[in-house]
C-alpha cells in the first residue's frame, strides 16, 4: 500500500477563512480522492482529484467551496473555503486501487 | 438513502471473547465488500475484504462472512483484544469502481 502524508494534521480556523490541506503520496497513483468525516457520520466522498484536469465532485459538493488541485500523480490539495462551524470535520486524502482504497492520517479542522 | 447500514453504533465485548460487527446493504450491484478500522486521530486502515463470489474470508483473528441473499455481512474478531477497540466501517463497492460506499461505523470497545 502507498504511504499517504497529509498536512496539517489538525488546525483551528476562524470562521470565514480558507485552509488548504496537502496530500503527498510516496508513489505515483492514478486515483486520488478526498473524503470528509463529520462527527458521528460516515466517510463521505467529496471529489475525485483528476491529474491535469478539474476534479469530479459528488452531489452536495461544489468547486467554489472545495477547490482541488492535482498537479501530478503524487500530490493533491483540497481547500476548504469560507469556513463555517459546519465545516468542522476530518478531511481525508485517499488513493485507490481496483478493490481497495487507502487513507492518509486525516486533517482535523475545527472552525470557531 | 443509506446503501450501507451499520445499525449498531457501538458494541462492548470482554477481552478474549468474540466480537461480531454487522453490516447490511441495499445495493445489489455491490460485488466487493471491505472493512476498515479507525482509531481516534488517525485515518481509517484497511482490514479485510471479500468478493461477492465468496461467502467467507479469513485473515488471522478476523473473518468476514457474506450472505448475499440476505444482503448482510459480518466481521468476526476472535479472540478480541483491547487493541481492537476502534471504529469499524463496512463498505460496499460496485464492480469496476474505485469508490466504496461506507456505513456510519460501529464503535467497538474491548474491555480487559
Amino acid at each position: 500500500s502507498a504511504v499517504i502524508s497529509q498536512k496539517p494534521s489538525r488546525d483551528i480556523c476562524q470562521r470565514g477563512t480558507s485552509l488548504t490541506i496537502q496530500c503527498q503520496v510516496d508513489s505515483q497513483v492514478t486515483m486520488m480522492f478526498w473524503y470528509r468525516q463529520q462527527p458521528g457520520q460516515s466517510l463521505t466522498l467529496i471529489a475525485t482529484a483528476n491529474q491535469g484536469s478539474e476534479a469530479t465532485y459528488e452531489s452536495g459538493f461544489v468547486i467554489d467551496k472545495f477547490p482541488i488541485s492535482r498537479p501530478n500523480l503524487t500530490f493533491s490539495t483540497l481547500t476548504v473555503s469560507n469556513m463555517s462551524p459546519e465545516d468542522s470535520s476530518i478531511y481525508l486524502c485517499s488513493v485507490g486501487t481496483l478493490n481497495t482504497i487507502y487513507f492518509g492520517e486525516g486533517s482535523w479542522l475545527t472552525v470557531v | 438513502d443509506q446503501q450501507v447500514k451499520q445499525n449498531s453504533p457501538s458494541l462492548s465485548v470482554q477481552e478474549g471473547r468474540i466480537s461480531i460487527l454487522n453490516c447490511d446493504y441495499t445495493n445489489s450491484m455491490f460485488d466487493y465488500f471491505l472493512w476498515y478500522k479507525k482509531y481516534p486521530a488517525e485515518g481509517p486502515t484497511f482490514l479485510i475484504s471479500i468478493s461477492s463470489i465468496k461467502d467467507k474470508n479469513e485473515d488471522g483473528r478476523f473473518t468476514v462472512f457474506l450472505n448475499k441473499s440476505a444482503k448482510h455481512l459480518s466481521l468476526h474478531i476472535v479472540p478480541s483484544q483491547p487493541g481492537d477497540s476502534a471504529v469499524y466501517f463496512c463498505a460496499g463497492q460496485e464492480g469496476g469502481s474505485y469508490i466504496p460506499t461506507f456505513g456510519r461505523g460501529t464503535s467497538l470497545i474491548v474491555h480487559p
